[in-house]
């Protein structure tokens, strides 16, 4: 099956700087992989996806690359805010529609 | 809010016990999965639903375990003779078949201690 690698778990960063996530996939059959980002005691909201055929989508201050070939796909986000702290989960999905999801990385943004 | 509802958002039972959570998706979509999310994970997929069809189940599922969704729209998930291992957060997502690579939308999530 699918394995979805997460890193760092932990990001701390200042207001105003960039954070970058990365995620690598083990099964190259995946083809759309969303990002989400879940608050304390809230379930995970999706904030951006990117699909196989794309190597990079970008709404606002956040942007998502694509590798295929590598297998790895991180999320961008520049411009931090304070309200961007949270958990933010990457997914791989194949032709199960199912998603595998990573482990997690909290972000922390101090003012 | 997405749209998806979760209740209760929180339940605290005693070990043995049997507990149902229920799950009202965003009212146009057929699919409706079940997650479980422990501390420091990501979601882990347990079933699906495609109308009232329960397609897949994960080996995660276990025979205590058990899901409905009688008229396709909002489902169940009951746990009996519930143990300690099983207090995670119980995600429920729906999702449109044939839309974007199927987006899922989460609901906030049941909370589940087994005392």
């Amino acid at each position: 099956g699918e394995n979805v690698e997460q890193h760092p778990s932990t990001l701390s960063v200042q207001e105003g700087d960039s954070a970058v996530i990365k995620c690598t996939y083990s099964d190259s059959a995946s083809n759309y992989f969303p990002w989400y980002k879940q608050e304390l005691g809230k379930g995970p909201q999706l904030i951006i996806d990117i699909r196989s055929n794309v190597g990079e989508k970008k709404d606002q201050r956040i942007a998502v690359t694509l590798n295929k070939t590598a297998k790895h796909f991180s999320l961008h986000i520049t411009e931090t805010q304070p309200e961007d702290s949270a958990v933010y989960f990457c997914a791989a999905t194949g032709g199960s529609y199912i998603p595998t999801f990573g482990r997690g990385t909290s972000l922390i943004v101090h003012p | 809010d997405t749209g998806v509802s979760q209740d209760p958002r929180h339940k605290i039972t005693k070990r043995g016990q049997n507990v149902t959570f229920r799950c009202d998706p965003i009212s146009e979509h057929n699919r409706l999965y079940w997650y479980r999310q422990t501390l420091g994970q990501g979601p882990e997929f347990l079933t699906y639903f495609q109308n009232e069809a329960q397609l897949e189940k994960s080996r995660l599922l276990s025979d205590r375990f058990s899901a409905e969704r009688p008229k396709g729209s909002f489902s169940t998930l009951e746990i009996q003779r519930t143990e300690q291992g099983d207090s995670a957060m119980y995600l429920c997502a729906s999702s449109l078949s044939g839309s974007n690579y199927n987006e899922q939308f989460f609901g906030p999530g049941t909370r589940l201690t087994v005392l």
